[in-house]
């Protein structure tokens, strides 16, 4: 079952913050993110494992509660280069399994000068 | 390096008519996936590798055959395309050890008229 991302779509002004959340009705293994802009290929951003480790790019951060099933990025100071489509994608079950990925439907986000 | 390639970028299709795409990874990663995205529906795996000569199904895999004769290969083939099979495929690699993250190709769109 694909996890749930919200919001669907948001609009920022160059500068303001933003944050994207991903729920999931399965308990998570990891929760990757990844940014797609249009007619491009999705490239990674960030994943973060049960346990509490993660590992991502530097000006990107994001939070795991695995109680919750949920995870959330956080973008601070927008720049024009945020925008696209950012995709979460979870992996559920214990033993390592962190390949077989289950994608959102995505959230669009679009900076503004 | 390439990182991951894909051929071809774009083809139309009859339906009936059958092919194969090609993707090509050049990271001796071990696990090597088939994604389908169609508008609004976020990223649906295909089918997925966990090495050479070893295929597994994913989310989506009804219309669809895979092989993995080579390491860095994974063809993915339609045997007898039908329209619902008009999408773009994205390909991506990645190692299979802790963080695992995705390594994506630049995409196939695909037309079956």
């Amino acid at each position: 079952q694909q996890p749930v991302q919200s919001p669907q779509a948001v609009i920022l002004r160059e500068g303001e913050d933003a944050v994207i959340n991903c729920s999931s009705s399965k308990a998570l293994y990891s929760v990757h993110w990844y940014r797609q802009k249009h007619g491009e290929a999705p490239v990674f951003l960030m994943i973060l494992l049960k346990g509490g480790e993660q590992k991502g790019h530097d000006k990107i951060s994001a939070s795991f509660n695995e109680k919750k099933q949920q995870s959330s990025l956080y973008l601070t100071a927008s720049q024009l280069s945020y925008s696209g489509t950012y995709f979460c994608g979870s992996t559920s079950g214990g033993g390592g399994s962190n390949y077989k990925l289950t994608f959102g439907k995505g959230t669009l986000l679009t900076v503004n000068p | 390096n390439a990182g991951v390639t894909q051929t071809p970028k774009f083809r139309v299709l009859k339906t009936g008519q059958s092919m194969t795409l090609l993707c090509a990874q050049d990271m001796n990663h071990e696990y090597m996936y088939w994604y389908r995205q169609d508008p609004g529906m976020g990223l649906r795996l295909i089918h997925y590798s966990v090495g050479e000569g070893t295929t597994a199904k994913g989310e989506v895999p009804d219309g669809y055959n895979v092989s993995r004769l080579k390491k860095q290969n994974f063809l993915l083939g339609l045997e007898s395309a039908a329209p619902s099979q008009t999408s773009v495929y994205f390909c991506a690699s990645s190692y299979g050890r802790l963080y695992n993250e995705q390594f994506f190709g630049p995409g196939t769109r695909l037309t079956v008229l």
